[in-house]
């Protein structure tokens, strides 16, 4: 069976400082993997998305970047967090092909101080 | 363009149905999901419908589809203290093989002993 995982689960950040965030994906080759934001509880924002290695599209301008490094690795950084940055960070992927439904990791807590 | 609408809450006593609503805009998305979100926690995809059903029953849940409408209803039956969360509807979007789907703000449901 396919399993999703995040880490950390919480992070604590001073402003300024860089961000590295990890998503990993087992049981599943050649996955759909996405990057997400919400904000206070609500809804979601897509942040990043990508159908493979080193294939990155971005969604909204921002000061984060995404990379895939390996098939089932996705990486979400900051070189400076700014404040704006605090949120809960979602880690999905999806199988190619039709429906193409997303599942989500567990998500890491981010604070900016 | 893309758009998923939801009302923010909803309140019902535990033993009653509830309902939550969702209308989209694309006449094109194929598939309409219904994710779940508890405190602190990921998206678990609860069901999903195929654009030319009209309804899907999953035990205690029931799916209703009017595509003419586009609208998208999730009925939960005998509703449950364990049921509140919030709940997402999702479209799926006319965007080749990247699975990208648009979410709605998410419906809070408070279930009152």
């Amino acid at each position: 069976s396919q399993t999703i995982h995040q880490w950390p689960a919480t992070l604590v950040q001073p402003v300024g400082s860089p961000l590295s965030l990890e998503c990993t994906v087992e049981g599943t080759s050649n996955p759909n993997l996405y990057w997400y934001r919400q904000a206070a509880g609500r809804g979601l924002q897509l942040l990043f998305y990508s159908v493979g290695i080193g294939q990155i599209s971005s969604e909204v301008p921002q000061n984060l970047s995404a990379s895939r490094p390996q098939d089932r690795q996705f990486i979400l950084s900051s070189k400076k967090l700014l404040l704006s940055d605090s949120g809960f960070y979602l880690c999905a992927w999806s199988v190619k092909g039709s429906p193409e439904t997303q599942y989500f990791g567990p998500g890491t807590r981010l604070l900016v101080l | 363009g893309e758009d998923v609408e939801q009302s923010l809450f909803l309140s019902v006593r535990e033993g009653d149905s509830s309902v939550i609503n969702c209308t989209y805009t694309d006449s094109s998305s194929t598939y309409l999901y219904w994710y779940k979100q508890e405190p602190g926690a990921g998206l678990q995809l609860l069901t999903y419908i195929f654009s030319n059903m009209d309804m899907k029953q999953d035990q205690r849940l029931t799916v209703l589809l009017n595509k003419k409408d586009k609208h998208l209803s999730l009925r939960i039956a005998d509703t449950q203290t364990g049921d509140s969360a919030i709940y997402f509807c999702a479209e799926s979007t006319s965007s080749g093989n990247t699975g990208k789907l648009i979410f709605g703000q998410g419906t809070t449901l408070q279930v009152k002993p």
